[in-house]
This record gives structure tokens, C-alpha cells and sequence, in this order.
């Protein structure tokens, strides 16, 4: 069963355009929300993270949204440029030492 | 943010040999890390969790007694990945938890292992 599930797998968007990633979760007891961006080859990169306490946080151009109540969160970036082309993963966890739960996946093309 | 460092980044090795790939958490200290298993173009599969100065928790289907895992000190962790067959060609990624900074997690750079 998986417990974090993230859309759309893959996604092309335009150099300047907005790049919208969706998550969702299951387990209420999740209360760290955070992205990781991956390059091919690369470990992952941590990008934005989110508790929910908090609806939304902003940093450049990356944004989270957070609904506690539909149990979702997503990442925009905007003005997306060609060197945001990578996979990106959302993940969730408990607090504590517990290990990160993350989705598939979403590989992000920007196109000139 | 937090740095943690992650050897060999590519490895080789002949089949029947063993393997120890290192993790080391650069400027925090580390109470728990995680192993990770990438394969191409998939997500990241959690192989156990690594808690400093006790056993390693394992996932279900990770065979212990093949990937040895070694928490030493709280910015050292060490992946022994024993008699390797080509199977066990693949991305291994550690991660670290700092928990001065609320148990943020950073990943190392991961290691290229292939079993020829």
C-alpha cells in the first residue's frame, strides 16, 4: 500500500511557465512534509519542506501548498527554467528518527 | 544546508567480493540514518534504518546478513555489501537525519556499485 502518492509522473512545461506537482497522503500521523530535487546520477537535494502548521511556504520560486484536511500538499515552482529539468520526489514522515516515506516521482522537462 | 558525504561515488567490483560503501555526516551529528536502493528511473526504496551504537532495523525482503550495516559514531555509517552478484548492481543512497535542525533529513551523493 502505498502511502504517499504523487502526480503526474512525468511533466512538460514551458521556460517560464508554472510547474504544479501534487501529493497525497494517508497516514494522519505525518506531520513533515518535504521535496527533494534529483538530478540523473546525483543523490537527492532537499528543496522545501513543510509542517503542517502552516498552509503555504514560499522560498524563490518554489511553493508549497499544504490541506491538512484533504490530506495533500504541492510544489510550484514558477518561471520555471530549463535547469529545474530533474526528477522530483515528494516524501512524508513522522516526527523523530523516522525514516522518509516518498512517492514514485515526477520527472519535470522545461522546454525553451 | 547540511552536508553529508557519501564513498566511493562509483565502485566496481567482481562478483563474490564485498563492498563497503561510507556515510558521513560532515558539520551535525547524526543519531539515525537510512539506507536507500535506487533503481533507473524509480523512486528511492528504504533498506534500513542505521541508529548509532545499535542494531540496523531492516525492511522487510532486505536480507541483514548481505547488507551489513555499521552506525559507529553519530557521523559515520557504513554499507558492507556482502558476497555481491550482479543483481546487486545499483544506486545506494544514505541519508542523515540532523536533528538540530528538527530532525531535517539530508542525502549523500550516492554510490554507483556494479558487480561485473
Amino acid at each position: 500500500q502505498q502511502q504517499v502518492k504523487q502526480s503526474p509522473q512525468s511533466l512538460i512545461v514551458q521556460k517560464g511557465g508554472i510547474s504544479i506537482i501534487n501529493c497525497a497522503y494517508e497516514n494522519t500521523a505525518f506531520d513533515y512534509f518535504p521535496w527533494y530535487q534529483q538530478f540523473p546520477g546525483k543523490g537527492p537535494a532537499l528543496l522545501i519542506a513543510i509542517r503542517p502548521d502552516v498552509s503555504e511556504k514560499k522560498e524563490g520560486r518554489f511553493t508549497i501548498s499544504f490541506n491538512k484536511s484533504a490530506k495533500q500538499f504541492s510544489l510550484h515552482i514558477m518561471d520555471s527554467q530549463p535547469g529545474d529539468s530533474a526528477t522530483y520526489f515528494c516524501a512524508a514522515s513522522t516526527y523523530g528518527n523516522t525514516p522518509l516515506v516518498f512517492g514514485k516521482g515526477t520527472r519535470l522537462s522545461v522546454i525553451a | 544546508g547540511a552536508v553529508v558525504s557519501q564513498h566511493p561515488s562509483r565502485v566496481i567490483c567482481k562478483s563474490g567480493t564485498s563492498v563497503k560503501i561510507e556515510c558521513r555526516s560532515l558539520d551535525f551529528q547524526a543519531t539515525t540514518m537510512f539506507w536507500y536502493r535506487q533503481f533507473p528511473k524509480q523512486s528511492l526504496m528504504l533498506m534500513a534504518t542505521s541508529n548509532e551504537g545499535s542494531k540496523a532495523t531492516y525492511e522487510q525482503g532486505v536480507e541483514k546478513d548481505k547488507f551489513l550495516i555499521n552506525h559507529a559514531s553519530l557521523t559515520l555509517s557504513t554499507l558492507t555489501v556482502t558476497s555481491a552478484h550482479p543483481e546487486d548492481s545499483s544506486f545506494y543512497i544514505c541519508s542523515a537525519a540532523d536533528r538540530e535542525s528538527g530532525n531535517t533529513i539530508y542525502f549523500g551523493e550516492g554510490s554507483w556499485l556494479t558487480v561485473v
